[in-house]
């Protein structure tokens, strides 16, 4: 069965410092999304991503996130300087049109 | 602004009982439901997707229903496993374009053996 994957499963990083998290949607998915969860906390939305642009985004996507779909098969969420409330795990999610959203297993983010 | 809220926080039953989890939602303009299963430290397992238009949706021992007009979803699990221990997210997408599924706090089930 199609899966979402994600790299690395847990990412530890220094202050400032810039990430890079990975995704791979499933194949035949156009829509494509990132999501967080803050240890304790709802998860939430941060981007969708649809036609090889960002299609919506949230209020927490700010400035230092950006998204990219480098090639055919990845998906890119990068945080250009980490900072401490950053540290969340970070989902990838991908869909058809108005359809069933799967989530990848998540990259835990610890911001140090 | 959606809000999803989820009662109980948290639920300890027996193995073999019947049980409800509930699901409430501010906006009642959905577009659909979505039902996940979340293991400690893992990612979101989807488990059932209702559409707006329809009532209910059932997985092998898993049923969820839909009241859109009054804001609320459950899902009912039958013969409760120690495997179905977990915690259980309800999502909804917002009819107006948005691609967002927000979501509610989730209820933690644990079955005791």
């Amino acid at each position: 069965e199609p899966e979402v994957t994600q790299t690395p499963s847990h990412q530890v990083t220094q202050m400032g410092q810039e990430v890079i998290l990975r995704c791979v949607p499933i194949s035949n998915h156009l829509y494509f999304y990132w999501y967080r969860q803050i240890l304790g906390q709802k998860v939430e939305f941060l981007v969708s991503f649809y036609n090889n642009e960002i299609s919506e985004k949230s209020e927490i996507f700010d400035d230092q996130f950006s998204v990219e779909r480098p090639d055919g098969s990845n998906f890119t969420l990068k945080i250009r300087s980490t900072k401490l409330e950053d540290s969340a795990m970070y989902f990838c999610a991908s869909s058809g049109v108005w359809d069933t959203q799967y989530f990848g297993p998540g990259t835990r983010l610890t911001v140090l | 602004k959606q809000e999803v809220t989820q009662i109980p926080a948290a639920l300890s039953v027996p193995e073999g009982e019947n049980l409800v989890l509930n699901c409430s939602f501010t906006d009642s303009a959905i577009y659909n439901l979505q039902w996940f299963r979340q293991d400690p430290g893992k990612g979101l397992t989807s488990l059932l997707l209702i559409q707006s238009s329809q009532r209910e949706q059932t997985s092998g021992r898993l049923n969820a229903s839909l009241d859109k007009s009054s804001g609320r979803s459950t899902l009912y699990i039958a013969a409760s496993q120690p495997g179905d221990s977990a915690t259980y997210l309800c999502a909804v997408l917002t009819q107006g374009g948005s691609e967002k599924l927000v979501f509610g706090k989730g209820t933690k089930l644990t079955v005791n053996p």
